[in-house]
């Protein structure tokens, strides 16, 4: 079937500019998660939807970066006044939560964000 | 900060057995060894995870000792299709999965 997909693949802009980027998780599954990645570095966590539950934004860097996920399904990340320290590759994943743990997260190809 | 220790590098020749160490000496019993792996410029690929007993797929085998203190990840007939960015995870599965520095592993012809 279908894996995650995320819109769009690629983004310039200007400092000082919002941006969206969108995810759309794999049909089904109940848990939403957002990293980012920096060129050459690990996956850093940044925000997690669990059905109807308030999401768990412990990970967003700033009060800059917010994050909604409609009817259980789509997510987007909106970044405000985007600063170059933002560009990275932005993943989203989404995975099933089954019960007793043990739950599987399938990423997507990642949204390349570049800040001019 | 990431629960798990693995070589930075490792190199494999074609056709050969790549065996992936990874230490995770404060695992807890609820939590499971996952392993993804990161092609460059794609996003993580799930490979497998387990808890206490041996695993294997069509991509790999995990080997979990007894104390669960380490693992390996094995990918018995590595090819250069192969070559990518190794991470070995301890988590109950969901918003704790913590991605560390991973193992750069290069199949070479």
């Amino acid at each position: 079937g279908a894996g995650v997909s995320q819109s769009p693949s690629n983004k310039v802009t200007e400092k000082g500019k919002d941006v969206e980027l969108r995810c759309d998780p794999i049909s089904g599954h109940t848990a939403l998660y957002w990293y980012r990645q920096s060129l050459g570095q690990g996956l850093e966590f940044l925000i997690y939807f669990q059905g109807n539950s308030a999401p768990d934004k412990s990970g967003l860097p700033s009060d800059r970066f917010s994050a909604e996920r409609t009817g259980g399904s789509v997510s987007t990340l909106t970044i405000q006044r985007t600063q170059q320290e933002d560009s990275a590759v932005y993943l989203c994943a989404s995975s099933l939560l089954p019960a007793g743990g043990g739950d599987t997260q399938y990423f997507g190809p990642g949204t390349r964000l570049t800040v001019l | 900060d990431a629960k798990t220790t693995q070589p930075p590098s490792m190199d494999c020749a074609e056709g050969r057995a790549a065996n992936l160490p990874c230490n995770h000496s404060t695992i807890s019993g609820n939590e499971y060894v996952y392993w993804y792996r990161q092609i460059h410029s794609q996003g993580p690929q799930y490979i497998i995870h387990g808890l206490k007993n041996n695993e294997t797929n069509e991509m790999a085998s995990l080997i979990i000792t007894e104390d669960r203190k380490s693992s390996t990840l094995i990918l018995p007939h590595a090819t250069l299709r192969d070559t990518a960015v190794y991470y070995c995870i301890v988590s109950m599965g969901n918003n704790d999965m913590r991605f560390g520095a991973g193992t750069r592993l290069t199949v070479k012809p």
